[in-house]
């Protein structure tokens, strides 16, 4: 299956400021990644599909300027948070899809927006 | 969209007890996860199972595709097994997106 490592694992920012989170596919070239948003005690759900080359697609109810995704290269998506808030506060957390349609997830990343 | 329910909601054993968790989905998938998610949030993988039977040591799944439900069971369970468990599938039209239901919270006390 496919390796997927996310960085950092988890960040603490102050209101206002911007943060960036990277997912890296290590050993599968991925066209395309995606990005979902747990909060506390509930389910995951799909923010957006970050496309290499072109421009994500964000699921209704995303702000597409919050949550800026840059999909670069075939190995890297990268997601920024934009102007945080402390209900932004979440966990993040991108998947590649292998070669037979099975998703292999990073190890997420805890934004603590204080 | 399709709607993934898993049940149940939360489930408690005492070590070396079997349990099953159910997953009913709402329409045809193409893909259908069992995942579990330990306590630093990571997803691991436990099966990707469509349709049909696979076991994988302790742990075995079934999926029912034309009767929409997937089944995972844990044999002889494990303190280490707790955490909350996944299904997730993406539906026929096959765009890798991911419905997740709401999760089984196993706690497997010793």
């Amino acid at each position: 299956g496919a390796v997927v490592s996310q960085h950092p694992s988890w960040v603490i920012c102050k209101s206002g400021t911007s943060v960036k989170i990277e997912c890296r596919s290590l050993d599968f070239q991925a066209t395309t990644m995606f990005w979902y948003r747990q909060f506390p005690k509930k389910s995951l759900m799909l923010m957006a599909t970050s496309n290499e080359g072109s421009k994500a697609t964000y699921e209704q109810g995303v702000e597409k300027d919050k949550f800026l995704i840059n999909h670069a290269s075939l190995t890297l998506s990268t997601l920024t948070v934009t102007s945080a808030h402390p209900e932004d506060s979440s966990f993040y957390i991108c998947s590649v899809e292998g070669t037979i349609t099975e998703a292999f997830f990073g190890q997420g990343t805890r934004l603590t927006v204080v | 969209g399709i709607q993934v329910e898993q049940s149940p909601p939360d489930l408690i054993l005492q070590e070396g007890a079997n349990s099953t968790l159910r997953c009913n989905f709402s329409d045809s998938v193409n893909n259908l996860q069992w995942f579990h998610q330990n306590p630093w949030g990571q997803l691991i993988n436990l099966f990707y199972i469509p349709s049909g039977t696979k076991q994988n040591g302790r742990l075995s799944a079934t999926t029912v595709a034309t009767e929409r439900y997937s089944l995972l069971y844990i044999s002889s369970s494990q303190t280490t097994d707790s955490g909350v468990y996944f299904c997730a599938v993406d539906g026929s039209s096959n765009t890798g997106k991911l419905i997740f239901g709401q999760g089984t919270t196993l706690q497997v006390k010793p």
